[in-house]
């Protein structure tokens, strides 16, 4: 079955240090992954996704991932944080090869940043 | 601004109640997906429509409906209503159905359920 793990509920950093928010995955065939960020109060915005191509995708806000096929990873990255990075995190994965039901999202429990002045 | 909207922002009703949800698809996307988002359950899909027709369906309580209009608005039906469906609910659209396309989430309905 098709899953995806935040294994981190929190993290903490300090403003101006790298960050990054762990995603591993399981799916039967290639995975189309996807990060996604919500401010307090606010609807989910996309950060980035990778489909194919280059492992390290690039997205909104100086946000980086890298997608690593061995590991069934793709954490998100930045090199130095922000304190208006301070929101919830959410990976999700979709199988390529499902099909129906299997078209949805599977989605992430959430990983809540903390930046730190 | 996403693009999506979501009609209304708050709502609070009685146990056995029934309500409705609105969203509007951002200009030329064809799918919508409804999300419930609670603390103790995080994010939830429910269901979703492309182009009127239903392509997914997740979580979704039998108490729960939903429809896609022929001008793809959706609405989310919500029936005799319980205490746990206290909850924000999303709305998201899409350009396709195409497993890479990345979704649009709408600002939220926040139902409160006394």
């Amino acid at each position: 079955a098709q899953s995806v793990a935040q294994p981190e509920d929190q993290v903490n950093v300090a403003e101006g240090n790298p960050l990054t928010v762990k995603c591993t995955y399981s799916v039967s065939g290639n995975p189309y992954l996807f990060w996604y960020v919500q401010y307090p109060n606010r609807g989910l915005q996309f950060l980035l996704k990778y489909i194919t191509g280059d492992n390290l995708v690039k997205g909104s806000y100086g946000f980086e991932a890298e997608f690593n096929k061995s590991q069934t990873s793709f954490h998100l990255k930045k090199p130095s944080a922000l304190v208006s990075d301070s929101a919830l995190y959410f990976c999700a994965v979709r199988d390529l090869t499902g099909a129906g039901n299997n078209r949805k999202l599977i989605w992430g429990l959430g990983t809540s940043l903390a930046v730190n002045p | 601004d996403s693009g999506v909207t979501q009609t209304p922002k708050h709502l609070i009703t009685a146990t056995g109640q029934r309500v409705t949800l609105r969203c509007s698809p951002r200009s030329g996307d064809l799918s919508v997906y409804w999300y419930q988002q609670s603390l103790d359950q995080g994010l939830q899909f429910l269901i979703q429509y492309y182009n009127g027709e239903e392509r997914a369906k997740g979580n979704i309580l039998e108490r729960f409906s939903a429809q896609q209009f022929p001008d793809l608005h959706s609405e989310l039906n919500l029936s005799s209503l319980e205490l746990g469906d206290s909850a924000l609910y999303f709305c998201a659209s899409s350009v396709a159905s195409g497993r890479g396309d990345e979704q649009f989430f709408g600002p939220g309905t926040r139902l409160t359920v006394l």
